[in-house]
């Protein structure tokens, strides 16, 4: 079975500092990772996700992770973050063809 | 542009009232999900349907039924018998035996029960 653990519930950061939302998983298995964005009363959007190969994932709105494989981590990172950042931030696995299971999510509030 | 379009954005119904949620999607895609979501809670898995004409239970299931009958569409029915319906509710969708496909979200339907 898999599980997603995002180790802070709520996180917040001052406007152009860097941010960095941690996610660890447990899997017996290869997995695919994903990162999604919810802004208020709206649904999930994919920010990035990985499948394979380079470590080092790019997505929207200048947001990267890097999957470790040793530290079983998917942590989401961004070098300067905007108030339209503000949002809830979840981490999913999925392995194979199967369901994606959730992480309880981290809301980013980002202080002017 | 193809997606998912969930309906109404909001809704109230009294208590002990039965209530249908909307969720139809152009992508294509045979599978779709409803997750309900609570402050602090993520997201919850209710049902899923792999393919047209069949759904299997999520983790919350009770007091909740879901039909599907066509491809496209797969509306979630909160009854009577769930105790605490006051949620968002999250349609999504993906295409089924892809590995790493992730999923589509629709924008979602608050429920709010008085």
């Amino acid at each position: 079975a898999q599980s997603v653990t995002q180790l802070d519930s709520q996180v917040p950061v001052f406007e152009e500092a860097p941010v960095e939302l941690r996610c660890n998983y447990s899997s017996s298995v290869s997995v695919y990772l994903f990162w999604y964005v919810q802004y208020p009363n709206q649904g999930l959007q994919l920010l990035l996700k990985y499948l394979s190969g380079s470590t080092l994932v790019k997505g929207i709105n200048g947001f990267e992770a890097e999957f470790n494989k040793s530290q079983t981590s998917f942590h989401l990172r961004k070098p300067s973050v905007h108030i339209s950042d503000t949002a809830e931030y979840f981490c999913a696995v999925q392995t194979g063809a199967n369901n994606l299971f959730f992480g309880t999510g981290t809301r980013l509030t980002v202080i002017p | 542009d193809g997606g998912i379009t969930q309906s109404p954005k909001y809704l109230f119904r009294k208590e002990g009232q039965n209530v249908t949620l909307s969720c139809e999607q152009n992508l294509n895609h045979d599978a779709m999900y409803w997750y309900r979501q609570d402050p602090g809670q993520g997201l919850r898995l209710i049902y899923y349907s792999q393919i047209v004409n069949d759904f299997q239970k999520g983790d919350i299931a009770e007091g909740y039924s879901v039909s599907r009958e066509k491809k496209e569409s797969f509306p979630l029915t909160v009854t009577s018998a769930q105790k605490n319906p006051t949620a968002f509710y999250l349609c999504a969708s993906s295409i089924r035996r892809r590995t790493g496909s992730g999923y589509t979200f629709g924008s979602g339907t608050r429920l709010t029960v008085v």
